[in-house]
């Protein structure tokens, strides 16, 4: 079964400083990723998605995703963070070709944006 | 724009009541989910569908139930509320272009 792994679970950067959040997936083919994010007490946002192509996913908010196949990585990066960015985010992956293309996350990492 | 509903967003209830969390998508989508989060952030899958009739059992076993009688429409009950079901609940469609779209989630606090 593929597992997803956040090593940070938390990050704390000032505002204005780039941000990288890690990610390594486990899996033998190349699954569909993803990065969502949460902001307390809300549900899920979509911040960019890889299913094929481009190994630079550009998404919403200003960030940017690097899917390198051979680090089995997808890290979610962001050149200069806002304050209304602190938020949980979670890297996920998805199964191809699975009928239920069921997700699995990672653990999460809790973004702090000092001023 | 294709959205995907989740009601109520806050609930609290008595212990040994039946509950039901309403989650509707506009999609069309056959595939839809309910994620459990606990308050350590981790998403476990509880229940998917694959269409009208199908429903599973995900990864992490829970005491409650889904229906699925219409595409747009995934429902979860719970039979008899007890403190352990504290959590706060996602649903999640999957489609092709977008890959998983969640609502904004139901949070149950069962007391």
């Amino acid at each position: 079964a593929q597992s997803v792994t956040q090593p940070d679970i938390h990050i704390t950067v000032s505002e204005g400083a780039s941000l990288e959040l890690r990610c390594n997936y486990s899996y033998g083919a190349t699954p569909y990723l993803f990065w969502y994010v949460q902001s307390p007490g809300q549900g899920l946002q979509l911040l960019l998605k890889y299913f094929s192509g481009d190994t630079l996913v550009q998404g919403i908010k200003g960030f940017e995703a690097e899917f390198k196949r051979s680090q089995s990585s997808f890290n979610l990066r962001k050149p200069s963070v806002h304050w209304s960015d602190a938020a949980e985010y979670f890297c996920a992956v998805a199964v191809r070709n699975n009928a239920g293309n069921m997700l699995t996350f990672g653990g999460g990492t809790r973004l702090m944006v000092k001023p | 724009e294709a959205d995907i509903y989740q009601t109520p967003r806050y609930l609290v209830i008595g212990t040994g009541k039946k509950i039901t969390l309403e989650c509707s998508q506009t999609m069309g989508h056959d595939k839809m989910y309910w994620y459990q989060q606990d308050p350590g952030m981790e998403l476990h899958l509880i229940h998917y569908s694959y269409g009208v009739n199908s429903t599973e059992k995900g990864d992490l076993s829970s005491e409650s139930t889904v229906s699925r009688i219409r595409t747009e429409h995934f429902p979860l009950t719970l039979e008899s509320a007890r403190p352990s079901h504290t959590s706060q609940y996602l649903c999640a469609s999957w489609g092709a272009y977008y890959g998983y779209t969640f609502g904004s989630g139901t949070r149950l606090t069962v007391v």
